[in-house]
């Protein structure tokens, strides 16, 4: 079974600090994604990456940023944290992509819910 | 551009009757479509994917999806729900020949509540 592994379920920091968020993978995949989650806003990408040391933005990076140096491990990174990132965070990896085919499953971690007071 | 839509924010049934959460996408590809439910306070779990395939998918728990392309539709059905399915269910598409690679789009969720 793939497994997905955040390192916090849940995270409690002050307005103005450095926030870490980690993400584990055991299955090899090339492509890891970072999603938070908001009532009535479903999912929403952050950043993802598909090779280490590579990243793309997503539909939301403002305030984040990442750090992908191995292959298994993607963190998350909130520069100086602030009340609206107050949010569930979800991690998910996914195989590359074959020519001509989708190999696009995600597989998901628990999620970590942050709360910035 | 793809896009999902979820028709219901919020779907109520009763133990034992049909459950049907709708869903609508736009897709300029041929679309790769997945449900996704989330138990509270837990991860995704995929239910089902349709990858151009045959356009009725059977998933995990009894749940079902029908690829209607005349309606741009992939509505997920249980005959008969149980308690342990209440969660949140995300309609997701992909594109399949897009040059990205291979992003999800969800819609918003369809909280789904099961009464006794």
């Amino acid at each position: 079974d793939v497994k997905v592994t955040q390192s916090s379920r849940y995270l409690v920091k002050r307005t103005g600090e450095k926030v870490f968020l980690e993400c584990v993978q055991d299955m090899d995949h090339e492509n890891m994604f970072w999603y938070r989650q908001d009532p009535g806003l479903g999912l929403r990408l952050i950043y993802f990456s598909y090779d280490v040391k590579m990243k793309e933005k997503g539909d939301i990076p403002e305030g984040y940023s990442v750090s992908r140096e191995k292959k298994e491990r993607f963190s998350l990174i909130l520069e100086s944290a602030s009340t609206n990132q107050t949010s569930m965070y979800l991690c998910a990896s996914s195989p590359i992509r074959l020519a001509g085919m989708a190999k696009n499953i995600q597989y998901f971690g628990a999620g970590t819910r942050l709360s910035v007071l | 551009a793809q896009s999902v839509t979820q028709l219901d924010s919020h779907v109520s049934v009763s133990e034992g009757t049909p459950v049907l959460l709708r869903c609508n996408y736009s897709s300029s590809y041929s679309p790769s479509l997945f449900w996704y439910v989330q138990h509270p306070n837990k991860g995704l779990q995929l239910l089902l994917k349709y990858t151009s395939a045959a356009t009725l998918v059977k998933g995990i728990n009894g749940f079902e999806a029908e690829f209607k392309k005349s309606e741009t539709s992939f509505h997920l059905t249980k005959p008969s729900a149980h308690m342990s399915d209440a969660a949140e269910y995300f309609c997701v598409v992909s594109d399949q020949y897009g040059g990205s690679q291979g992003n999800l789009i969800f819609g918003k969720g369809t909280k789904l509540s099961v009464k006794p």
